[in-house]
């Protein structure tokens, strides 16, 4: 079954730049598309990047614009956030999400941001 | 950048009512419209996609309808399960954007 195992979250001061993780297995990696979503505390989904299959297109919100880059390895079956000059309006659970229907989504990791 | 406007915020409900949440969309998405479940402390769980096709697995009380502008997803039957909050996300264009969620309450 497709499972979705993201990492590398954290507590980071402002300023600073982390780098989350998303394992997949279950499926054909290179075959799908893949999205960051994130939700900070007590508060609504936001969509944050996707990247295509192989990795040629990619599309961000404009909160994160410039500073966050998504990538991805289909030799691991891993997808990256790369994220830069983090702010205190990050701090947030971020999921990676299948497809571009976002079908299947993992656990999710907090990444938080704070002096 | 496409606004997802989805109501009510919140709705208060009794098991076995049957409930609808609404979702407009500020131009156009065909029918490119998905609606998720979440409980507390848990990701996102898809129920519907393509405005009305179910997911494998989700109980047939669930249904999605609508086309261009306005979507609704409709609980024909309120479950003890079922209380939880919803969203409508809209992948006809990048970038993707999200309603503000439906917090399903027990009344």
């Amino acid at each position: 079954q497709v499972q979705l195992v993201e990492s590398g979250g954290g507590v980071v001061q402002p300023g600073r730049s982390l780098r989350l993780s998303c394992a997949a297995s279950g499926f054909t990696f290179s075959s799908y598309a893949m999205n960051w979503v994130r939700q900070a505390p007590g508060k609504g989904l936001e969509w944050v990047a996707v990247i295509s299959y192989d990795g040629s297109d990619k599309y961000y919100a404009d909160s994160v614009k410039g500073r966050f880059t998504v990538s991805r390895d289909n030799s691991k079956n891993t997808q990256y956030l790369q994220m830069n000059s983090l702010r205190a309006e990050d701090t947030a659970v971020y999921y990676c999400a299948r497809e571009t229907t976002l079908d299947n989504w993992g656990q999710g990791t907090l990444v938080t941001v704070s002096s | 950048d496409i606004q997802m406007t989805q109501s009510p915020s919140s709705l208060s409900a009794s098991v076995g009512d049957r409930v609808t949440i609404t979702c407009r969309a500020s131009q156009g998405i065909r029918n490119d419209l998905g609606w998720y479940q979440q409980k507390p402390g848990k990701a996102p769980k898809r129920l519907i996609y393509i405005t009305s096709t179910l997911q494998s697995g989700v109980p047939s009380r669930f249904s999605g309808s609508g086309s261009g502008t306005e979507f609704t997803l409709t609980i024909s039957s309120l479950q003890p399960e079922d209380f939880a909050t919803y969203y409508c996300l809209q992948h006809n264009v990048y970038p993707y954007t999200f309603g503000q969620g439906t917090k399903l309450e027990i009344k």
